[in-house]
């Protein structure tokens, strides 16, 4: 079965910018991998921030974005709050079957 | 409002059975693929099993192939997750999850807890 890439731990400065990546043990992640991200606060259950690559809930605050960049999905988060302190996942799809990466624990700090 | 509920989650010896249930309100139950997804203590997020929205499509993860059982009822608007042959390394927390396409998640449960111990 397909591994599922992430950086297990990032941090960033409250108002900057970072950029998680999900990588595919099979090859280039492309939009037919349908990436999805998720944020996890200790103690909750998942949240889905972006579905297919790019899409937001109504939920999702403006300042993530999902989209692809170098081979792999990226999530990017633009203007950091301490609430984004949280781990995030990424999904991928495959035939018959779907993957989480391990992980990337967000440090705001 | 959306509302994933879980239940059934609890201790059980390895080699033994516990049937979850997610109990699904405030949509269309019906309309809907369902997942499972399970949460080890401390570690991350792992996929279970997921079914079509009549039932007549499942698939699972390899660890849990032949041991587990999705299954629902549409008149009930419940999700299922009977599981045989229950190890140690099937602790953790599981959620169920909505999606409306095979691959999508949307909204989750708060999850159960499943412990296997002797």
């Amino acid at each position: 079965q397909a591994v599922v890439t992430q950086e297990p731990s990032l941090t960033v400065s409250p108002g900057g910018t970072v950029t998680l990546t999900c990588g595919s043990s099979t090859g280039a992640v492309t939009s037919g991998h349908y990436p999805y991200w998720f944020q996890q606060k200790p103690g909750q259950a998942p949240r889905t921030l972006i579905y297919d690559t790019s899409n937001k809930h109504s939920w999702t605050p403006a300042r993530f974005s999902g989209s692809l960049l170098g081979g792999k999905a990226a999530l990017t988060l633009s203007g950091a709050q301490p609430e984004d302190e949280a781990e995030y996942y990424c999904l991928l799809s495959y035939s018959g079957f779907v993957v989480f990466g391990g992980g990337t624990k967000l440090t705001v700090l | 409002e959306v509302q994933l509920v879980e239940s059934g989650g609890g201790l059980v010896q390895p080699g033994g059975s516990l049937r979850l249930s997610c109990a699904a309100s405030g949509f269309t139950f019906s309309s809907y693929w369902m997942h499972w997804v399970r949460q080890a203590p401390g570690k991350g997020l792992v996929w279970v099993s997921r079914i079509n929205s009549d039932g007549s499509s499942t698939s699972y993860a390899d660890s849990v192939k032949g041991r587990f059982t999705i299954s629902r009822d549409n008149a009930k608007n419940t999700l299922y997750l009977q599981m045989n042959s229950l190890r140690a390394e099937d602790t953790a927390v599981y959620y169920c999850a909505r999606g409306f396409l095979a691959h999508d998640f949307d909204y989750w449960g708060q999850g159960t807890l499943v412990t296997v111990s002797s």
